[in-house]
């Protein structure tokens, strides 16, 4: 079955530049996470969605960073005026109310590279 | 791809014995304690999860321990092979939070033939 796909699986900005990246998850999955992974380190949480409500975006780093989910499926993660420690892979997961929130299904992840 | 483990410790293993991936927590207020097993440029897969209130459970050639007393998880794999090979991150979760995870530092596993 289809899992969760994400887009682009590369992205190059110069600096300053404003990015989106988007994440469709696995149909039905009603909790979505999105995660920033620096190079060499485990997954670092930025933000949960239960549906379209983000109940979670303790750990967005800045104001520059935003997400969204409409209508409660497909999300989008932007980064406005992009600095190079924003350099990473951006994963999204998603979970079912059936086997838990705790088990996450990731996506491939975006490869942000700013220069 | 791009490797993720450049810098992380290294298990190497044989071809078809037993390994041993090692994980210390924190966090004593986590219900749910998972494995990530990640390959080069894929994002984690889940293997296995443990509760908190359990202290072993088996899945298909994988076991995973949890010692609370000395805040320790592991994870064993059983005759591994050359496809186990990729960076293993254990992961929790708090008991308090709607689903963020906590990953721990990766581990990458090596199988030699």
């Amino acid at each position: 079955g289809a899992g969760v796909s994400q887009s682009p699986r590369y992205k190059v900005a110069k600096r300053g530049q404003d990015v989106a990246l988007r994440c469709d998850p696995i149909s039905g999955h009603v909790s979505l996470f999105w995660y920033q992974q620096a190079l060499g380190q485990g997954p670092e949480f930025l933000t949960y969605f239960q549906n379209e409500a983000q109940l979670d975006k303790s750990g967005l780093p800045s104001d520059r960073f935003f997400a969204e989910r409409p209508e409660g499926s497909v999300s989008t993660l932007k980064i406005q005026r992009t600095q190079q420690e924003d350099s990473a892979v951006y994963l999204c997961a998603s979970s079912s109310k059936r086997t838990g929130v705790h088990e996450q299904y990731f996506g491939p992840g975006t490869r942000l590279t700013v220069t | 791809g791009e490797s993720v483990g450049l810098h992380l410790p290294t298990l190497s293993v044989q071809e078809g014995d037993n390994s041993i991936i090692n994980c210390a927590y924190s966090n004593s207020a986590s219900d749910y304690f998972i494995w990530y097993k990640q390959e080069s440029g894929k994002g984690p897969q889940f293997i296995i999860d443990i509760r908190s209130n359990m202290d072993k459970r088996q899945g298909q050639r994988v076991t995973v321990l949890l010692n609370k007393t000395v805040k320790h998880l592991s994870l064993q794999i059983a005759a591994t092979q050359p496809g186990d090979s990729a960076v293993y991150f254990c992961a929790e979760k708090r008991i308090d939070s709607w689903g963020k995870l906590q990953f721990g530092a990766g581990t990458q596993v090596v199988v030699t033939p």
